[in-house]
């Protein structure tokens, strides 16, 4: 079982739409959580890190649960520039960041 | 601020070749991390460091050596490449358990 999983997509949507990522991890030692934002062939960049109490940046909230080791991604009005390759990730106790496998989202005009 | 520089940005090696991929970070930080993406497919760990000095394996090591042999560089070694290590290496680094910061990747292809 990976480390970290996620739903791969691909989630095809419309503008406008609210799209929901769902991922889980395995490592009850994790502690720190985030999402990236993986444009094709480029580098991740830090979309939000995600906290037990959930945290909102704009259209975009992260929520945690640490009983179910289950976070979440929402995505609220999605824009065409949306469109990109969504990671989760979790720093486990040996200070390893383990990206899940990514789930690639398409917001359709 | 250059933040994470990898060099070099593409290469293509025929198998049995050696080469060592360069990661320098200007924002002192202390963790370090090599990542393989294959088409697909998410990163997968190869080695690690959480300091000066340190490394550890991490899910992929096979085929790689790694040397931290000063804080803002960690360095990436192929000592005799297969069609298989084809792929996008991305290096990181972070401050403890913030966010953390990546290079550009290296695209390499083994013939």
């Amino acid at each position: 079982r990976k480390e970290v999983e996620q739903d791969p997509g691909p989630f095809n949507v419309p503008e406008g739409a609210t799209v929901a990522f769902n991922c889980t991890y395995s490592n009850s030692a994790s502690q720190s959580f985030f999402w990236y934002r993986q444009d094709c062939r480029k580098e991740p960049k830090l979309l939000m890190s995600v906290y037990s109490s959930g945290n909102e940046d704009g259209r975009f909230t992260a929520q945690l649960n640490r009983a179910s080791q289950y976070i979440s991604l929402l995505i609220r009005d999605s824009k065409l520039s949306d469109s990109a390759t969504y990671l989760c990730v979790a720093s486990g106790s040996a200070r390893q960041l383990t990206f899940g496998s990514g789930t690639q989202l398409t917001v359709l005009p | 601020n250059a933040g994470v520089t990898q060099t070099p940005k593409f290469r293509v090696l025929k198998t049995g070749q050696s080469m060592t991929l360069l990661c320098a970070q200007d924002m002192n930080h202390e963790y370090m991390y090599w990542y393989r993406q294959d088409p697909g497919m998410g990163l997968r760990l190869i080695h690690y460091s959480v300091g000066e000095g340190t490394t550890a394996k991490g899910e992929v090591p096979d085929g790689y050596n790694v040397s931290r042999l000063k804080k803002q560089n960690f360095l990436l070694g192929l000592e005799s490449a297969a069609p298989s290590q084809t792929s996008v290496y991305f290096c990181a680094s972070q401050w403890r358990r913030t966010e953390a910061f990546f290079g550009q990747g290296t695209r390499l292809t083994v013939v």
